[in-house]
């Protein structure tokens, strides 16, 4: 089967640092992504992973140990525009395109 | 232009209606996606259409017709829905094909279509 799990609620405080959690168990990886949500908006693209280890981008930074099946995304000097879902999202297949999206971890900046 | 575009933003139709909802991505894009997502919810994969070709299914009731007119356009038609499809439909475009290892295809998702169903 495949399964892809991260927490539900985050809260962190303006200026913070926070790192949401994703682990994965999918039949085949090529890629893992991570989106932004804000309520009633589309997905945006954040980053994305393919090979071990850490890209950073500006103040959001992912990393990716596949095997581990894990991976993160730390948010550096939150700022309350960041409150939103996360979107864990992992390519299995490289024919297909197909993108197979957790939960959702939705995250609350307070001041 | 780098945006995918979907029309209508908000759609409100009675369950013996028939309406269609479109998407337009013109990044030369050659893979398509509808996906469907309640509140609170991530998105599901609805349809996967690469090179105008519908690739994958996700076992979508047949009150969901996709159509793929060319390699810019998506259509969505819809007929006989039920309060339960009720929910945000987005498209989404990528670069597609066969990227091998490394390819960094994200989606780059339209910003949907609000459907009710009364």
């Amino acid at each position: 089967g495949q399964n892809i799990d991260q927490p539900t609620e985050m809260t962190a405080t303006e200026g913070a640092i926070v790192q949401i959690n994703c682990t994965y168990q999918t039949s085949g990886f090529n890629g893992l992504f991570w989106y932004q949500q804000h309520a009633g908006e589309a997905p945006t693209f954040l980053s994305y992973n393919v090979l071990d280890g850490l890209e950073e981008k500006g103040r959001f930074s992912s990393f990716l140990s596949r095997s581990k099946g894990y991976s993160y995304l730390l948010l550096k000097e939150l700022q309350m525009k960041d409150s939103a879902s996360y979107l864990c999202a992992v390519r299995g297949s490289s024919n297909t395109g197909k993108l197979i999206f957790g939960q959702g971890t939705t995250l609350q900046v307070k001041p | 232009d780098t945006e995918v575009t979907q029309t209508p933003k908000h759609l409100v139709m009675g369950m013996t209606n028939k309406k269609s909802l479109k998407c337009e991505q013109h990044m030369g894009h050659r893979a398509m996606y509808w996906y469907k997502q309640k509140a609170k919810k991530p998105p599901e994969l609805m349809f996967v259409y690469s090179y105008e070709k519908l690739s994958i299914n996700e076992s979508v009731p047949s009150r969901f017709s996709p159509e793929c007119p060319n390699s810019s356009l998506l259509n969505l038609h819809l007929h006989a829905l039920q309060p339960e499809d009720s929910a945000l439909y987005l498209c989404a475009s990528s670069q597609g094909g066969n990227l091998g290892q490394g390819g960094n295809d994200g989606y780059t998702f339209g910003s949907g279509t609000r459907l009710t169903v009364v």
